[in-house]
């Protein structure tokens, strides 16, 4: 199972705003950079939000990330029925033992 | 613009291996890594592995995997070994850039189905 927890689910009406959180240790979110992926039903994932809190081009700026100590956030303002999707963090884990990439255990988000 | 196409869906027996192909275009190939992440039906998103298209190096989440790649035709492979039916999938390649580990995944294959059924 995954070392990074997110709620499984969270939902909001159009146009308010959502916030996903995912917690983790001092072996990944503490000391690595937070990425976030949106992924879309039956559709690959796509990069929203890299290196904490930067936005590749093209993603809305209703979409922003923050970190602090062991725990990102995800936020979603403005939310739109196009943002039903799945959302996963994502960092690495630089444990000694066995380094390696680790996805968070993802949360649905719902527009009511 | 940065396109990643995989090969196509797999139906697999117990026991046997899989290989996964993942043509690249758009980009300097060896300028990136290609992290591999799978997703069982229902299920979150597990990261497999990296490699590095510049040297070759490697990093593995699990035993069972041997990731390569094809300088010449720009693109990266997956074998999967001893199939058992939990390794039923889709299966993801992904850009990742940085020369010695992953830091985010930017662009992403369409996925692969792998079925694995006595």
């Amino acid at each position: 199972q995954s070392v990074l927890t997110q709620p499984p689910s969270v939902s909001a009406a159009p146009g308010q705003k959502v916030t996903i959180s995912c917690s983790g240790s001092s072996s990944n979110i503490e000391n690595n950079y937070v990425s976030w992926y949106q992924q879309l039903p039956g559709t690959a994932p796509k990069l929203l939000i890299y290196e904490n809190n930067k936005r590749p081009s093209g993603i809305p700026d209703r979409f922003s990330g923050s970190k602090s100590g062991t725990s990102a956030t995800l936020a979603i303002t403005g939310l739109q029925t196009g943002d039903e999707a799945g959302y996963y963090c994502g960092t690495w884990d630089s444990r000694l033992s066995a380094p390696h990439y680790v996805f968070g255990t993802g949360t649905k988000v719902t527009v009511l | 613009q940065v396109q990643l196409v995989q090969s196509g869906t797999e139906v697999k027996k117990p026991g046997a291996s899989v290989k996964v192909s993942c043509k690249a275009s758009g980009y300097n190939f060896t300028k990136y890594g290609i992290s591999w992440v799978r997703q069982a039906p229902g299920q979150g998103l597990e990261w497999m592995g990296w490699i590095s298209a510049y040297n070759g190096n490697t990093n593995y989440a699990q035993g069972r995997v041997t990731l390569t790649t094809d300088t010449s035709t720009s693109t990266a492979y997956m074998e999967l070994w001893s199939l058992r039916s939990d390794d039923t999938a889709v299966y993801y390649c992904a850009t990742s850039p940085g020369l010695r580990r992953v830091y985010y995944l930017d662009h992403w294959g369409q996925g692969t189905l792998v079925t694995v059924s006595s």
